[in-house]
């Protein structure tokens, strides 16, 4: 069955070092979408950066980039230079592929993420 | 562009009340999801519309939970009656393809006591 999860309740980082969350899947569908989302206290679940399992490459968007391990199933989020308003709840999820699925998104427990000044 | 609404923010009503929460999907969005969750666990899906059809409802947790999507516009979904378990918060999403980002809404808290 799939299945996401994420072993970091919680996680500490000081403002400008990088910090990594870490995810890990299970899923026997050969295609499938990843995902990050970022909450914020004020509750919005807000768009941070996707891979496809056939990408080639890791995903990056700016500060954030995915570490895709394939054969680990494993989909890292990497935050480089921390920044205060990076403090939020962090969830990682997966969608099946298949143009038969519906879309529906799976999401690990999420990590808290708090960047210290 | 506006993105996804949802109403209310909060709300907090008496086991055996009713509460219906509605969600303004981002307009040319043919898919809307509804989530949950629920204290200290992770998100769950309750269901996927697309357009006005329901394309899947397994996430449904019983039949106290009626969701529609009349118009294929925006969407209510209704708790009906209310229990204590059903406190948390609920997410709506939409996305143009089922294959495309999912935009979520900011949620909706709800506290049955």
């Amino acid at each position: 069955a799939q299945k996401i999860t994420q072993t970091q309740p919680g996680m500490f980082v000081q403002e400008k070092e990088a910090v990594t969350l870490d995810c890990t899947y299970d899923t026997s569908d050969p295609s499938y979408g990843l995902f990050w989302y970022k909450q914020p206290s004020s509750g919005e679940m807000i768009f941070l950066i996707y891979q496809g399992s056939y990408d080639q490459q890791n995903a990056t968007e700016g500060r954030y980039s995915l570490n895709f391990q394939k054969a680990r199933k494993s989909a890292n989020l990497v935050i480089s230079a921390s920044q205060l308003g990076d403090s939020a709840m962090y969830f990682c999820a997966m969608r099946e592929g298949g143009d038969n699925q519906g879309g529906k998104l799976i999401f690990g427990q999420g990590t808290e993420l708090s960047v210290k000044p | 562009e506006a993105g996804v609404t949802q109403f209310p923010s909060h709300s907090v009503i008496e086991k055996g009340q009713t509460v219906t929460l509605r969600c303004d999907p981002i307009s040319g969005h043919d898919n809307l999801y509804w989530y949950r969750r629920v204290m200290g666990k992770e998100i769950k899906f309750l269901l996927h519309f697309v357009k006005e059809s329901k394309q899947d409802e397994s996430g449904m947790p019983n039949n106290r939970f009626l969701a529609e999507r009349t118009g294929g516009t925006y969407s209510t979904l209704k708790v009906q009656p209310a229990e204590l378990e059903d406190s948390g918060v609920y997410f709506c999403a939409s996305s143009r393809t089922s294959r495309g980002e999912a935009f979520f809404g900011q949620g909706t808290r709800l506290t049955v006591v």
